[in-house]
């Protein structure tokens, strides 16, 4: 299995600009979860789908992102405008099963700078 | 109070020696505890799942104190390879809801 899929690796944008990053979960998963890994705050989780259907979005910082999986092999989270406070590394991850009890599985992240 | 507290570290241990450190959590609803290892720059990766009985995994043991709120991990005969931060996750049910992360504890093994 490829396992967890991220793309971009690396993203460096300025501030104003659309960010999209993309996921795509390991086959036969139905959870997928969207964390933001910064030195300050630790792992924080964004939001997280199940069976495609976004379960809790309450980990969103603000109106500016927002995250869509419009099938199972695919899910985006989009910062616009993005500000340099967003830089972070994005991780997606994925489980089968419950997502409370199973191991997740991260992708690679994205590292985003934003100038 | 932290959801999910765990000492930053770093800790530097001598290779070979035994090392151990803990994580707290503040919810007593939990329910499912793991142990997370993530090298510099990389992604996190289940260590170990966390049992109410306690478990072993070759060199590492993991705890759970129910009474006290905390797990702990313990590393024998220390390696160079163990050198990574040591994540502490905790969850209270079924779903991600309650899914949190502690920050992690660096360790560095020293030769």
């Amino acid at each position: 299995d490829a396992g967890v899929i991220q793309s971009p690796r690396h993203e460096v944008t300025e501030m104003g600009q659309e960010v999209t990053l993309r996921c795509k979960p390991i086959s036969g998963h139905d959870y997928l979860f969207w964390y933001r890994q910064t030195m300050m705050r630790g792992l924080e989780l964004l939001i997280y789908f199940n069976n495609n259907v976004p379960i809790d979005d309450s980990g969103m910082p603000e109106d500016r992102f927002s995250a869509k999986m419009p099938n199972a092999s695919f899910s985006t989270l989009k910062i616009q405008p993005s500000e340099p406070r967003d830089s972070a590394v994005y991780f997606c991850a994925s489980t089968r099963g419950s997502g409370g009890y199973n191991e997740q599985f991260f992708g690679p992240g994205t590292r985003l700078t934003v100038l | 109070r932290k959801e999910v507290e765990q000492d930053p570290g770093p800790f530097n241990v001598p290779e070979g020696a035994t090392v151990a450190f803990n994580c707290t959590y503040s919810n007593s609803a939990s329910q499912s505890f793991f142990w997370y290892r993530q090298d510099c720059r990389k992604e996190p990766k289940l260590l170990m799942s966390v049992y109410s009985s306690g478990n072993e995994d070759g060199r590492f043991t993991a705890q759970l104190n129910r009474a006290s709120q905390y797990i702990s991990l313990l590393i024998r005969d220390s390696k160079l390879s163990d050198s990574a931060t040591y994540l502490c996750v905790v969850s209270t049910g079924g779903g991600a809801d309650g899914l949190t992360f502690g920050k992690g504890t660096h360790l560095i093994i020293q030769p």
